[in-house]
């Protein structure tokens, strides 16, 4: 059972390039989430989606797409990678009851 | 806007002694959630408070929810090195969880 899988762990981007992050569960939850991690600011959700083909914004969605076209994967897009994306970004997922989200390992993407 | 607090925001431990991180958030909430994660890798579950009064311990910490204050503590009994590490309360409201900005803990001889 691999959980939450984010790919990839590591990218260096150009500014102005693109790029997408994939996050991939197997849980079969319904909610999942992308967040960014700075230091000294936690964690700040970006986009989330409550179900299959919905999505909605969260906290620090500019610069961000993202889509939900199977339950099992979210993705999140980067249209044009800006050095203030540089971040480290974490996806999770959970039940739609709650009580308790499972996060991936992390993607670390730096935008030189 | 639900607001996370959390001091101290860096936490210097000498082993033994005891220690509290606190968590105040600015509106009602639906759980309350207290994280670990060591440098370079993924969160890991702590606690997760249910209702008003809960208290949950597992080895050397202890967690508490007062939410007619809208606070949470973690106490650290004893601490030891294996203790090292960014611990994290997050706010559950509607089925999305707003971050404090995390305690750096370092457990020091």
């Amino acid at each position: 059972n691999a959980g939450v899988t984010q790919t990839p762990k590591f990218r260096v981007l150009k500014t102005g390039q693109s790029m997408t992050l994939l996050c991939a569960q197997d849980m079969n939850h319904e909610y999942m989430y992308w967040y960014r991690q700075d230091p000294g600011m936690g964690l700040r959700l970006i986009h989330y989606s409550v179900g299959e083909g919905t999505t909605a914004k969260g906290e620090v969605p500019d610069g961000y797409n993202v889509s939900r076209l199977k339950k099992q994967n979210f993705l999140l897009g980067l249209e044009s990678a800006a050095p203030s994306q540089t971040s480290v970004y974490f996806c999770a997922s959970s039940y739609r009851t709650g009580l308790g989200y499972t996060f991936g390992s992390g993607t670390r993407l730096t935008v030189v | 806007e639900l607001k996370v607090e959390q001091n101290p925001l860096f936490l210097s431990m000498q082993e033994g002694k005891n220690y509290t991180i606190y968590c105040n958030y600015s509106t009602t909430s639906d759980r309350l959630y207290w994280y670990r994660q060591d440098p370079g890798k993924s969160l890991e579950s702590l606690f997760v408070l249910l209702s008003n009064g809960a208290v949950k311990q597992e080895g050397r910490l202890m967690a508490s929810l007062d939410t007619k204050a809208r606070l949470s503590t973690l106490h650290i009994t004893a601490a030891v090195h294996d203790l090292s590490a960014t611990y994290f309360c997050a706010v559950e409201k509607d089925y999305k969880l707003s971050f404090g900005a995390g305690t750096t803990v370092t457990v020091r001889a």
